[in-house]
């Protein structure tokens, strides 16, 4: 089945700095890759997505890369906000199933 | 946009009973359902995949008797914790897929047993 590496575990950040979280994937045939950021308590929240036919896909301050020959995506956040601290979960599909494995995670905080 | 409405999203409950989750599709047909168990200060865990009109699909190391799984609708998945024990407490999350949205998730059930 797929195997969904994150690093790192832990980020801090100065607020206005980047924050860079990287990802690597097992299956070659997974074709969506998510990335959410949770809330304590809360459900996952979908911030941005590529599928496997895009190499980049950005979204205001947010944006993601993905290396198909590599399999690894990160996530880019530039001009960090107090307000992105949280965690963030990378995930890839399998393509049997249609399951969707989530990596370890990433802690970030953002230092005003 | 797709909606999965879960329920409870919190309940505690004894040594030995058994606690149901539910989640429901609102405004799409939902054929298939992840559910997922998160402890404290880790990742989502796949538990299994609900697929209506058939068996439940358990990942390695997850009892299906402890854990059971009924997809009863196209808009309907529980989950049953049996026996519960202090080491099931935990957040159950569930998902569906949705051609449109990607993985729409529950709010998410906070299970303590005590």
């Amino acid at each position: 089945g797929e195997n969904v590496e994150q690093h790192p575990s832990t980020l801090s950040v100065q607020e206005g700095d980047s924050a860079v979280i990287k990802c690597t994937y097992s299956d070659s045939a997974s074709n969506y890759f998510p990335w959410y950021k949770q809330e304590l308590g809360k459900r996952p929240q979908l911030i941005i997505d590529i599928r496997s036919n895009v190499g980049e896909k950005k979204d205001q301050r947010i944006a993601v890369t993905l290396n198909k020959t590599a399999k690894h995506f990160s996530l880019h956040i530039t001009e960090t906000q107090p307000e992105d601290s949280a965690v963030y979960f990378c995930a890839a599909n399998q393509a049997a199933g249609n399951k969707l494995t989530f990596g370890g995670g990433t802690r970030v905080l953002v230092k005003p | 946009g797709a909606v999965v409405s879960q329920h409870p999203s919190r309940v505690i409950c004894k040594s030995g009973t058994s606690v149901k989750i539910e989640c429901r599709s609102l405004d799409f047909q939902a054929t298939t359902m992840f559910w997922y168990r998160q402890f404290p200060k880790q990742s989502l865990m796949l538990m299994a995949t609900s697929n209506e009109g058939s068996k439940a699909t358990y990942e390695q190391g997850v009892e299906k008797d402890k854990f059971l799984i009924n997809h009863a609708s196209l808009t309907l998945s529980t989950l049953t914790v049996t026996s519960a024990h202090p080491e099931d407490s935990s957040f159950y999350i569930c998902s569906a897929p949705d051609r449109f949205y990607g993985y729409t998730f529950g709010s998410g059930t906070r299970l303590t047993v005590v």
